[in-house]
């Protein structure tokens, strides 16, 4: 099982919609948890941080944690053409060489059409 | 402008060639990462260091070599012993703490020639 696991998409959404991105971990010690935006070819943008249950909201996204379920997800309200791109979840988590490191998942692309 | 500053921007390495990928930092971080990204997929981590002098192997250390004389610097060597180097490098750094995040250089793309 991967550590830490997202649907590789595309999630095709319509411009103006509610993008919705899942992730889910294996480690209950989790306790720091970030989305990072990489456009293609660039390098990765961190956009959203939350280390506590419930939502935390900037702008038009919100980051969801429900460490109960071990599950991050972030909404993109009013999504845009230019939120088109690869979304990566990391969440700092033991790794199996015996530390905790930030774990990255293979992302979901998230197309938005106009 | 504070940030971090990867370079080549583009790489290409001949058969048998070790080649180096620079990272300077001006955000007085004291730790530094490498990863590697394959198309498609996430990022695997190469080696990071937490001080000066001092540094470690992450998940996919074989046939890379790195040093940190400098606090503001990593450099990445891609030894020819790294039989698969053709993928996007990516440096990162943060304060070292457990639980913050990490923020990228733009990144070197290295293919074989």
């Amino acid at each position: 099982q991967k550590e830490v696991e997202q649907n590789s998409g595309p999630l095709s959404v319509p411009e103006g919609a509610i993008a919705s991105l899942n992730c889910t971990y294996s480690d209950r010690g989790s306790q720091s948890f970030f989305w990072y935006r990489q456009y293609s070819g660039k390098s990765p943008e961190l956009i959203m941080s939350i280390y506590s249950n419930g939502d935390k909201e900037d702008g038009r996204f919100t980051a969801q944690l429900n460490k109960a379920s071990q599950y991050v997800s972030l909404l993109i309200r009013d999504s845009q053409p230019s939120d088109s791109a690869t979304y990566l979840c990391a969440v700092n988590a033991w790794v199996d060489t015996g530390r905790r490191a930030l774990t990255f998942g293979s992302g979901t692309r998230l197309q938005v059409q106009p | 402008d504070g940030g971090i500053t990867q370079s080549p921007k583009y790489l290409f390495r001949k058969e048998g060639q070790n080649v180096t990928l620079s990272c300077e930092q001006n955000l007085n971080h004291d730790a530094m990462y490498w990863y590697r990204q394959d198309p498609g997929q996430g990022l695997r981590l190469i080696y990071y260091s937490q001080i000066v002098n001092d540094f470690q192997k992450g998940d996919i250390a074989e046939g890379y070599s790195v040093s940190r004389e400098k606090k503001e610097s990593f450099p990445l060597t891609v030894t020819s012993a790294q039989k698969n180097p053709t993928a996007f490098y990516l440096c990162a750094s943060n304060q070292g703490q457990v639980g913050q995040p990490q923020h990228f250089g733009d990144g070197t793309r290295l293919s074989i020639l």
